[in-house]
């Protein structure tokens, strides 16, 4: 089975600090994923990364930078954390290339930003 | 313009019934992969089903099974024999194709149906 372990699944934090949200996955997937989920606008896509040290912008990736230095590392950083960043945030991972492949997801970090 | 559509926020089902989630999606392309998800409280995202544009039968897993209407654009779960430990959200989502062939990395998710099961 696939697993993708993010570092926490709660956070809490201080206006202006600088957050680190770890995810490791152990299946060799090529692509990893940030997401933040926010009730009712379902999950959106902050950061994705197709390979080491490769990365895409998503739909939302103001105030978020990530870093992908292995494969099977991905960080979102939140430079200075703002309030307007309390939310769910979840990792996913899959393979490239077909239109079958899932991604799979980590059990999310409730983040809040005080 | 929305490209998954999930129009039920919310529902209740009695334990031992069927239930349906409605998905309708919107897509140019003829190649496409459709997928549900469930999310119960504890937060992880389960990966259930998927169903791709071409696949002729119905995709079915277990109790879950994939009411496909591609004219229409639906792709609506169907869970059948609701048991308590179904009550979660359930997202419905698409990976589309790339310009000159192949799949694209990214889902794209709907709002979200949350489903509470009765006893």
């Amino acid at each position: 089975d696939v697993k993708v372990t993010q570092s926490s699944r709660y956070l809490v934090k201080r206006t202006g600090e600088k957050v680190f949200l770890e995810c490791v996955q152990d299946m060799d997937h090529e692509n990893m994923f940030w997401y933040r989920q926010d009730p009712g606008l379902g999950l959106r896509l902050i950061y994705f990364s197709y390979d080491v040290k490769m990365k895409e912008k998503g739909d939302i990736p103001e105030g978020y930078s990530v870093s992908r230095e292995k494969k099977e590392r991905f960080s979102l950083i939140l430079e200075s954390a703002s309030t307007n960043q309390t939310s769910m945030y979840l990792c996913a991972s899959s393979l490239s290339g077909r239109f079958n492949q899932p991604q799979h997801f980590g059990d999310g970090t409730r983040l809040s930003i005080l | 313009a929305q490209k998954i559509t999930q129009t039920q926020p919310g529902m209740f089902v009695q334990e031992k019934e069927a239930v349906t989630l409605d998905c309708t999606y919107d897509t140019s392309d003829q190649s496409y992969g459709l997928f549900w998800y469930k999310q119960p409280s504890s937060g992880e995202m389960i990966f259930l089903i998927y169903q791709g544009s071409y696949d002729e039968q119905n995709a079915t897993e277990g109790r879950y099974s994939l009411n496909f209407q591609k004219a229409r654009k639906s792709a609506n779960l169907v869970i059948s024999a609701s048991q308590l430990g179904d009550s979660a959200m359930y997202f419905c989502a698409m990976r589309e194709a790339l310009k000159y062939g192949g799949a694209t990395n990214k889902l794209i998710f709907g709002t979200g149906t949350l489903l509470a099961v009765q006893p």
